[in-house]
């Protein structure tokens, strides 16, 4: 089992370009969050789904979207990259709230 | 507020030594308390998971507590080693919910 997996590993963006982040886990698992990660910050839920076929807002979604393209997949969109979305993002995965939650190995993104 | 506090922000220990990482919060009401080791450049890995009736549990060297009265938790790191070097991050969440609680990290730097 390869977990949870992301592409890409790093990324450059220019203010105003759009891109999406990928996220992908083989663990048949119901739960996948978003977080962002930035220095001396805790990790903030950016978004999350469930279960397939629902997402719903964490503590920071503006500027985000999110698909829950079915139960393996969940994506993160920027539609208009601004510098402040400057972070290390970090896709996770869950079978239920009460278990572990397996982290992806991140996206380092960087918005000039 | 919903919050997690850690202390020490980071720690230099001489490989060998043993040493203790603390955690407060304020989540209410209470689910579950999770201790993760990040290295750098990585997603974080679960070391443990705890409930509101547990008081400790171990994990090879790594060894949770939790007081659900006074709502902290430390984690005692025995026989410490190089690999040891990483960020400590203590993770809360509350009944009934998706979302999770990060504190900031401990980082933890172990020398020979």
């Amino acid at each position: 089992n390869a977990g949870v997996t992301q592409t890409p590993k790093f990324q450059v963006l220019k203010t105003g370009q759009s891109m999406t982040l990928q996220c992908a886990q083989d663990m048949n698992h119901n739960s996948m969050y978003w977080y962002r990660q930035d220095p001396g910050m805790g990790l903030r839920l950016i978004y999350y789904s469930a279960s397939e076929g629902t997402t719903d807002k964490g503590e920071v979604p503006n500027g985000y979207n999110v698909s829950r393209l079915n139960k393996r997949e969940f994506s993160l969109r920027l539609e208009s990259a601004a510098p402040s979305q400057t972070s290390v993002y970090f896709c996770a995965s869950t079978r239920d709230p009460s278990n572990e939650q397996f982290f992806g190995p991140g996206t380092r993104l960087t918005v000039l | 507020k919903n919050q997690v506090e850690q202390s020490p922000q980071s720690l230099i220990i001489l490989e060998g030594k043993n040493c203790t990482l603390q955690c407060n919060y304020t989540v209410s009401p209470f689910s579950n308390l999770r201790w993760y080791k990040q290295d750098t450049g990585r997603g974080p890995v679960s070391l443990t998971i705890m409930t509101f009736s547990e008081n400790t549990k171990s994990n090879g060297r790594y060894t949770a507590t939790l007081d659900a009265d006074t709502k902290q938790s430390s984690l005692h790191i025995t026989a410490s080693q190089l690999s040891d070097s990483a960020s400590y991050i203590c993770v809360v969440s509350a009944v009934g919910t998706y979302k999770y609680i990060f504190g900031t990290g401990t980082r933890l730097k172990v020398l020979a």
